[in-house]
């Protein structure tokens, strides 16, 4: 099975910062790499989907890069509406398996 | 507009069943593959289990196989999963979602229904 692991685990920044996180898959699995924002007590959004494809109606401030192991996710330009807890989720093959969470809090 | 919405939660005891469906809309359901993914609470997000667009196919996470079953109905856009031997670690909101097929991404997803087992 991949294991997915992200850091940092939680991450305080202020309206206006560039923020990174980075997710690394035990094993290669080319793009298949996708982000998801989750607001507490809501269902995950996805924001980009094959490591680096922006999904309709994302921020164009959120982007992603990234293949085979090493994968980030960049905001450009954090937002109030940003503050939320990012995951990574690989769908290179079953079990699909999502990273641990990064919680990104206000400074 | 896309529309998943699970029911079906609830409190049970450990080594009980429980039946979750999740009712599609808005889309082609028979098109899509389906998936149910859970969050204990204030925890991460788990996958669970994947099943392909015509019902054929079916995946699960070790931690479920043998105790659960997806299925679908593509005549009645319905999604379920049944739980039986139900344990405490299997407290959690289950989430329905979909994806295209062939490692696309969940790109929507329901608004969760609560599982709680507890004696």
């Amino acid at each position: 099975d991949i294991q997915m692991t992200q850091s940092p685990s939680s991450l305080s920044a202020s309206v206006g910062d560039r923020v990174t996180i980075t997710c690394r898959a035990s094993q290669g699995i080319s793009s298949y790499l996708n982000w998801y924002q989750q607001k507490p007590g809501k269902a995950p959004d996805l924001l980009i989907y094959a490591a680096s494809s922006l999904q309709s109606g994302v921020p164009s401030r959120f982007s992603g890069s990234g293949s085979g192991t090493d994968f980030t996710l960049t905001i450009s330009r954090l937002q109030p509406e940003d503050f939320a807890t990012y995951y990574c989720q690989q769908s290179y093959s079953t079990p699909y398996s999502f990273g641990q969470g990064t919680k990104l809090e206000i400074k | 507009e896309v529309q998943l919405v699970e029911s079906g939660g609830g409190l049970v005891q450990p080594g009980g069943s429980l039946r979750l469906s999740c009712a599609a809309s808005g889309f082609t359901f028979s098109n899509y593959w389906m998936h149910w993914v859970r969050q204990a609470p204030g925890k991460g997000l788990v996958w669970v289990s994947r099943l392909n667009n015509d019902g054929g196919s079916t995946s699960y996470s070790d931690s479920v196989k043998g105790r659960f079953t997806i299925s679908r109905d593509n005549a009645k856009n319905m999604l379920y999963l049944q739980m039986s031997s139900l344990r405490v670690e299997d407290t959690a909101v289950y989430y329905c979602a979909r994806d295209r097929g062939y490692s696309s991404p969940l790109d929507s997803w329901g608004q969760g229904t609560l599982v709680s087992v507890s004696s």
